[in-house]
């Protein structure tokens, strides 16, 4: 089956620095989602992707689907304490019809202020 | 807020038992998906129904079942519980591929 590997497991960084993961697929999607979860909330949707190449902004978030589309990256700039959380990526492969999500392990974020 | 609610938040049960969990999509949305969060394994997707129908499954063992009512609430079976049941079970809805989460139910067997 499809698997994401999701990198770093986890971080701590000082607030304010920014702050970069990324996601490698074993194979090609057509779309690379990025979520935040919080404990005890479910994912939260943070940027869509949906064509190779594409570079999408949400405020200090920063998503790339790669060219190759078998990865994609996030980058949040100037991070602050409420960036703490768990990220996660996500691709789908739009093969028979179906839209389900593949999701990455996840890369734990800690903001030290 | 997603607009995606689930009920209940918690669930706490025995093994052998059988439960049920409820998920209201987004307004318009026509697609339900259901994903099972395990500490070890992740989120999996175990089924997704479109306007009623199912659509897709993933990983879903043959003790769960779903199914997708006509007003687009769907429910989540879980029978003869074991203790490896024990996850965050979310449904997500969408109306393009963007899928958007409720906040889960937790799933306790002891």
């Amino acid at each position: 089956g499809q698997q994401l590997n999701q990198s770093p497991q986890s971080m701590f960084i000082q607030e304010g620095e920014d702050v970069s993961m990324n996601c490698t697929s074993s194979s090609i999607f057509n779309t690379w989602l990025w979520y935040k979860q919080d404990p005890g909330e479910g994912p939260v949707l943070l940027i869509a992707l949906y064509k190779a190449g594409e570079l999408t902004s949400n405020g200090r978030l920063t998503a790339q689907f790669g060219i190759t589309r078998k990865d994609s990256f996030l980058n949040i700039s100037a991070s602050i304490p409420s960036d703490v959380g768990i990220y996660f990526c996500a691709g789908r492969d739009s093969g028979a019809g179906s839209y389900q999500l593949t999701f990455g392990k996840g890369t734990k974020l800690s903001v030290i202020p | 807020d997603s607009g995606v609610t689930q009920t209940p938040k918690h669930l706490i049960t025995a093994t052998g038992q059988r439960v049920t969990l409820r998920c209201s999509p987004r307004s318009g949305d026509l697609s339900v998906y259901w994903y099972q969060q395990s500490l070890d394994q992740g989120l999996q997707f175990l089924i997704q129904y479109y306007n009623g129908e199912e659509r897709a499954k993933g990983n879903i063992l043959e003790r769960f079942s779903a199914q997708q009512f006509p007003d687009l609430h769907s429910e989540l079976n879980l029978s003869s519980l074991e203790l490896g049941d024990s996850a965050l079970y979310f449904c997500a809805s969408s109306q393009d591929r963007a899928q958007h989460f409720g906040d889960g139910t937790r799933l306790s067997i002891l």
